[in-house]
């Protein structure tokens, strides 16, 4: 039972143009999502997080949106930047503790 | 150190042998979590400290699979009879208080068995 899923498993873009990754989940008890970065043989990197009560989360040049009746959410980076190509996971938590991953998306911006 | 740190990074063991893989949280991080990694896929919660007591224990597999945190910082994920479907990245995570905010991994011990 997948509660957190990624279904694009690889994205390709352009630098310079927007990335849009995406995440649906089915537990309607998750109150926090965040997503994560990860380079070959290194530990995920946090990135951004949203709390369920807010639709919207800047930092930057990353944005992450939360759609709580469509139980979906994603995450914007514009501009793209080709030291951004890395995995990205989307993670999310019901009232503290666990983290439950999503399967995680190839993020490659090229030059 | 600054970061999650654990040790060792690469283990090769042999089928059925008994295994041990550290992980030392960031300072003061009352909040320690296992997770273990496939290949493609994200990283899957095995067991969660709170303290020096397991919060949630739910994701360890079968009972090969033990974890101890004795004094509320370094912990250790232990695997007894190690089996070739065991091989993973196994991650460390640290967080302040564990309330669900952002936890901090660390490289991880990747774990073949042969």
């Amino acid at each position: 039972d997948q509660q957190v899923k990624q279904n694009s498993p690889s994205l390709s873009v352009q630098e310079g143009r927007i990335s849009i990754l995406n995440c649906d989940y089915t537990n309607s008890m998750f109150d926090y999502f965040l997503w994560y970065k990860k380079y070959p043989a290194e530990g995920p990197t946090f990135l951004i997080s949203i709390s369920s009560i807010k639709d919207k989360n800047e930092d930057g040049r990353f944005t992450v949106f939360l759609n709580k009746s469509a139980k979906h959410l994603s995450l914007h980076i514009v501009p793209s930047q080709p030291g951004d190509s890395a995995v990205y996971f989307c993670a999310a938590s019901a009232s503290g503790g666990k983290l439950i991953f999503g399967q995680g998306t190839e993020l490659s911006v090229k030059p | 150190g600054a970061g999650v740190s654990q040790t060792p990074s690469n283990k090769v063991t042999e089928k059925g042998k008994y295994v041990e893989l550290r992980c030392d949280p960031i300072s003061g991080h009352t909040a320690l979590y296992w997770y273990r990694q496939s290949l493609g896929q994200g990283p899957e919660f095995l067991i969660y400290f709170q303290g020096t007591g397991a919060a949630d224990d739910s994701g360890l597999p079968n009972d090969r699979f033990f974890a101890v945190r004795p004094e509320g910082s370094v912990s250790t994920l232990k695997i007894q009879r190690t089996e070739r479907g065991d091989s993973a990245v196994y991650l460390c995570a640290s967080s302040p208080v564990g309330g669900g905010e952002e936890a901090f991994f660390g490289q991880g011990t990747r774990l073949t068995v042969v």
